[in-house]
């Protein structure tokens, strides 16, 4: 099955303690991005990245790191945790990063809560 | 530079109409449109390109607007399952920053 799949689902941690989060996608997207979700904001791009070793920022890319060494992983990385950095985050794929023909598939989402 | 979509929220009987627009101040070079069930991933409906090409998915549909920089998406004949939350997204270039509007949350009632 096409998936983009996150780990973990939940995941509860105290501030200051480096976390990564994995991202796995199984459709050989060339694309994949990095969003966290609050309540009003919408969906914020943090990190995105076009293709294997090529990465940018997004809109709020402060306190945290991505890599992007194989075409299907694509980690995000708190080096140092914070509680503002308590959200829900998304990763999502696309065929390609111009996205004129495709959306994005999106994984199942980690809670993650920073205390 | 994020696009702004009103209304915040809407309440619907099924079977009514609701239209949900998302508006930009800057050029856009295409508009994307999701829709989130409470707990559950955004699942992609439509991508928009401008020239004002209008899609359809099942009963919902959308425009694009260049001129005013707007894309509206309509949903005719409201069934329960459309309740979530609806985003936009904005592609103002070829450069993969896709940004997202705040949502819009449709509910619809028996």
């Amino acid at each position: 099955e096409a998936q983009v799949t996150q780990n973990p689902r939940y995941l509860i941690t105290v501030t200051g303690k480096k976390l990564t989060v994995t991202c796995s996608q199984n459709m050989n997207h060339e694309y994949m991005s990095w969003y966290r979700q609050d309540p009003g904001l919408g969906l914020r791009q943090i990190y995105y990245s076009m293709n294997v070793e090529v990465t940018d920022k997004g809109d709020v890319p402060e306190g945290y790191k991505v890599s992007r060494k194989e075409k299907r992983n694509f980690p995000l990385i708190l080096e140092s945790p914070s509680p503002n950095q308590t959200s829900l985050y998304f990763c999502a794929s696309s065929p390609h990063g111009d996205s004129l023909n495709y959306g994005y598939t999106f994984g199942s989402g980690t809670r993650l809560t920073v205390v | 530079q994020q696009p702004v979509q009103s209304p915040q929220a809407v309440i619907l009987r099924e079977g009514e109409d609701a239209v949900i627009n998302c508006s930009s101040s800057k050029a856009l070079y295409s508009v994307h449109w999701y829709r989130q069930k409470h707990g559950e991933a955004p699942v992609f409906l439509m991508i928009l390109l401008k020239g004002g090409e209008q899609k359809g998915h099942e009963k919902i549909s959308a425009s694009f607007n260049e001129k005013k920089q707007q894309s509206s998406l309509y949903l005719t004949a409201s069934q329960l399952s459309y309740s979530g939350t609806y985003f936009c997204g904005s592609l103002y270039n070829q450069g993969g920053k896709l940004i997202f509007g705040q949502g819009t949350e449709l509910s619809v009632k028996p």
